[in-house]
């Protein structure tokens, strides 16, 4: 089946930067996209979602963008602390069931 | 507290020996899925399960059984273990299919 895979597999950010991980998905009949984030030693935590209707959705200091034309996905981080160093993960949703990529792991220099 | 428990968080066992990782939801979630976890492979899907008594096979089934006798309960059950189902496990919960929005903690895995 198809899957899902991100840009690069390592980004390293300054403490207060901005961050912005990418991810390329192949199903473009995928219609729902979950971005996780996995610190060391723990499970995948739900940072936040979009629908395929959408193209942008903003968090508390996230915000992911889609791109259907291209098949893209970013999350965007502002002002990025030590506690975001983790491996984050995209997933698409296609027909119910939810395609992982590898993940980015990023570090946070101080 | 939400949450998705598993025990136990570490495991090491020989080859053959049958096992059983629990998985235990308190969100009344009706959806439950397994994954496991490999370098470089991302998260693959094992098992799922939509309600009681419904369980499907995910991406990488062979060597697993699951059982679904309730709701908040979704085990998985290696009947005999092979090194190559060393890895990373993670139950999830959701309140419907492809939407895991709850993981576990994690099991690591380790058959000698």
């Amino acid at each position: 089946g198809e899957s899902v895979g991100l840009h690069l597999p390592t980004l390293s950010v300054q403490e207060g930067d901005n961050s912005i991980i990418n991810c390329a998905y192949s199903n473009s009949a995928s219609d729902y996209f979950i971005w996780y984030k996995q610190e060391s030693g723990k499970g995948p935590q739900f940072i936040i979602d979009i629908r395929s209707n959408m193209d942008k959705r903003q968090g508390q200091r996230v915000t992911v963008l889609l791109n259907k034309t291209v098949k893209h996905l970013s999350l965007q981080i502002a002002a990025t602390q030590p506690g975001d160093s983790a491996v984050y993960f995209c997933a698409e949703n296609y027909n119910y069931k939810l395609s992982f990529g590898a993940g980015t792991t990023v570090t946070v220099r101080a | 507290e939400a949450q998705v428990t598993q025990n136990p968080r570490y495991l090491i066992t020989v080859t053959g020996k049958k096992l059983t990782v629990t998985c235990s939801q308190n969100m009344n979630h009706e959806y439950m899925s397994w994954y496991r976890q490999d370098p470089g492979l991302g998260l693959r899907q094992i098992y799922y399960s939509m309600n009681v008594e419904v369980t499907d096979k995910g991406d990488v089934p062979e060597g697993y059984k699951v059982s679904r006798k309730e709701k908040r309960n979704f085990p998985l059950i290696l009947e005999s273990p092979s090194p190559n189902q060393t890895s990373l496990y993670f139950c999830a919960s959701s309140l419907q299919t492809g939407l895991e929005a709850f993981f576990g903690q994690g099991t690591r895995l380790t058959v000698v």
